[in-house]
């Protein structure tokens, strides 16, 4: 069974410092892995999504990584801004032969502190 | 522009009385999940729709029913509400099961 995990569980920095989320996984057979963005009470705002080919993607001041092989994936974010305060939620899908779906994990709580 | 949409955002309802969540999507994706969110929990996938296919996930409880009259309209039905399914309900797109997932707002349900 896929078992994701991130660490630490909340996380508080102060504005324009450079941070790193950190995701592991336990199954490396994926077919990809998404960062989502979780504001409070609302729905999940898609970040990034590597694909399983892929080691890291970009997109303004984020830039996800994927190690396979160890299963592990970090979320960087450049010159944090109050309104980068979230909670941060890795997924993957795995292979598994026709019903695919995504496995969460627990989130990581960001604070910035202005 | 929204391309995923949830109704109502808020939803109360009673102890053990039937209640309808909404989900509509404009992206004309193949794919609709739902899943339920537990406060500081990840969320957790209820079942899922490939186009009329069901998908329905082993420990999803026989409480929980969906329908899909068309691409566009997934709805979640709970036929007896117990306290224990107060959650927020996420609806989800994608074109197929292994790409990227489009969510909606959500619907937090309060069971009274």
């Amino acid at each position: 069974k896929q078992e994701v995990t991130q660490i630490p569980a909340a996380l508080s920095v102060p504005e324009g410092e450079n941070l790193v989320l950190n995701c592991s996984f336990t199954d490396s057979a994926i077919y990809n892995l998404q960062w989502f963005r979780q504001d409070p009470g609302k729905g999940l705002t898609s970040l990034l999504l590597i694909q399983s080919s892929q080691r890291e993607q970009t997109s303004g001041r984020l830039n996800a990584s994927l190690d396979k092989s160890s299963g592990r994936s970090t979320l960087y974010i450049a010159a944090s801004q109050p309104g980068d305060s979230a909670t941060y939620l890795c997924a993957v899908t795995l292979q598994t032969g026709g019903n695919e779906k995504l496995t969460f994990g627990t989130g990581t709580r960001l604070t910035i502190i202005p | 522009d929204a391309m995923v949409i949830q109704n109502p955002r808020y939803q109360v309802t009673q102890f053990g009385k039937p209640v309808t969540l909404s989900c509509s999507q404009t992206l004309n994706h193949n794919v609709m999940y739902w899943y339920q969110q537990k406060s500081s929990q990840a969320p957790k996938l209820l079942f899922h729709y490939y186009d009329k296919d069901f998908n329905n996930e082993a420990d999803t409880p026989d409480n929980f029913q969906s329908r899909r009259p068309n691409t566009s309209f997934c709805f979640l039905d709970i036929r007896s509400p117990g306290l224990g399914d107060a959650a927020m309900y996420l609806c989800a797109t994608s074109t197929g099961v292994s790409y990227e997932q489009y969510f909606g707002p959500g619907t937090r349900l309060t069971v009274t």
